[in-house]
């Protein structure tokens, strides 16, 4: 079965360090990879999908970046974080390229808060 | 493009049904899903359900879809202080190599015993 994994659970940081979030999923090969932020207000924005290793896509401009090293492993960067970068960060996966696709299984999230 | 819009509020009484409703404005839709959030963790996906099925019920939970309304609801039997969550409806969005999912804002849902 699918596993997917999110590290770490917490971070706190200071504005303007750097940030590194990872995802990994297990039990399947060439994963569509999603990233999500949910901030406080509770609604869920994508801020990047990748369709394969190296293939990123970016929703909204912002101060985040999104790599994608190996097929099944989805990193989350930032050079400088921000206030309001703080935020709960889910990472997904859908099985690519199949019909019913779409469905989306969410990893246990990682809780920024910045400082 | 794509909206996908909930009520944000739902309080019911434990064993009392609870019915969560859902619009999406995409008529295209193959799949629309029900994804539960309990505190501090990511999204289950609770069921989802076709766009030629009106109906899919899945032991408590019975999911209505209205598509000349773009209209869907989730109403949860029986319901129990374990269901306090909040629900997100979502809705599938195009992009060049497959669906991404457009949710909406959530309902909170409050059981009180």
């Amino acid at each position: 079965s699918q596993t997917i994994h999110q590290w770490p659970a917490t971070l706190v940081q200071p504005v303007g360090s750097p940030l590194s979030l990872e995802c990994t999923v297990e039990g399947t090969s060439n994963p569509n990879l999603y990233w999500y932020r949910q901030a406080a207000g509770r609604g869920l924005q994508l801020l990047f999908y990748s369709v394969g290793i190296g293939q990123i896509s970016s929703e909204v401009p912002q101060n985040l970046s999104a790599s994608r090293p190996q097929d099944r492993q989805f990193i989350l960067s930032s050079k400088k974080l921000l206030l309001s970068d703080s935020g709960f960060y889910l990472c997904a996966w859908s099985h690519a390229a199949v019909f019913g696709g779409e469905t989306q299984y969410f990893g246990p999230g990682t809780r920024l808060l910045v400082l | 493009g794509e909206d996908v819009e909930q009520s944000l509020f739902l309080s019911v009484r434990e064993g009392d049904s609870s019915v969560i409703n859902c619009t999406y404005t995409d008529s295209s839709s193959t799949y629309l899903y029900w994804y539960k959030q309990e505190p501090g963790a990511g999204l289950q996906l609770l069921t989802y359900i076709f766009s030629n099925m009106d109906m899919k019920q899945d032991q408590r939970l019975t999911v209505l879809l209205n598509k000349k309304d773009k209209h869907l609801s989730l109403r949860i039997a029986d319901t129990q202080t374990g269901d306090s969550a909040i629900y997100f409806c979502a809705d599938v969005g195009y992009y060049n190599q497959g669906g991404k999912l457009i949710f909406g804002q959530g309902t909170e849902l409050s059981v009180k015993p």
